[in-house]
């Protein structure tokens, strides 16, 4: 099967960095996304790995290690709009379709 | 401005009751995708479509049926709704093709209660 780790809860300081990681365990590794969801909201896609290394989107930063099959999220000068929870996803294994797996997500909490 | 929309935010039916959530979007997607979502269990996907009249089933498929018979339309049918099926529901939807499928689109919700 597969699997994606991450914590359930993040706090930070409003001005901080943060970093939300994710681990996973998948067969036919295709790439890690991050998706954004704040709370009574849709999630949102923030950025894609598919290759190692780190991918900046402003404030925003994901890396990944795929030899270690681990990637985070990277959240710089904190904001108080920042407060929501944060998911890693990975493409299903095997199906063929474009379907992805998602992990139970990050709450962070950012206060001032 | 890439658009999807649900039929409803707010649902409330009965045990029992045959229950339809509908779920459009404007964007000429191939992928379309149901979700439910509770608290500590992330999204958990029920069916997803590739494709006009073509469906595969996700992680949770029991006790659901979708319907995909326009490209811009996929129905998600609670054929006898129980309490366990209370939930918040997502649809998405993304173009086919790498890395195109890693941004899914989401519409906001149908929070559904069963009593």
């Amino acid at each position: 099967g597969q699997s994606l780790e991450q914590p359930s809860e993040v706090t930070a300081v409003e001005g901080a960095i943060v970093q939300i990681n994710c681990t996973y365990q998948t067969s036919g590794f295709y790439g890690l996304s991050w998706y954004q969801q704040h709370d009574g909201g849709a999630p949102t896609f923030l950025s894609y790995n598919g290759l190692d290394g780190l991918e900046e989107t402003g404030r925003f930063s994901s890396f990944l290690s795929r030899s270690d099959s681990y990637g985070y999220l990277l959240l710089q000068e904190l904001q108080m709009k920042d407060s929501a929870s944060y998911f890693c996803a990975v493409r299903d294994k095997g199906t063929g379709a474009n379907n992805l797996f998602f992990g139970t997500g990050t709450r962070l909490t950012v206060i001032p | 401005d890439v658009k999807v929309t649900q039929s409803s935010r707010y649902l409330v039916k009965r045990t029992g009751e045959k229950v339809f959530l509908e779920c459009v979007q404007d964007m000429d997607h191939e992928n379309m995708f149901w979700y439910r979502q509770d608290p500590g269990l992330g999204l958990r996907l029920i069916y997803f479509s590739y494709d006009v009249k073509m469906k595969e089933k996700g992680d949770i498929p029991e006790g659901y049926s979708v319907s995909r018979e326009k490209k811009e339309r996929f129905s998600l049918i609670l054929e006898s709704a129980s309490t366990n099926q209370t939930s918040m529901y997502l649809c998405a939807s993304s173009l086919s093709g790498y890395p195109s499928y890693n941004e899914q689109f989401f519409g906001p919700g149908t929070r559904l209660t069963v009593l």
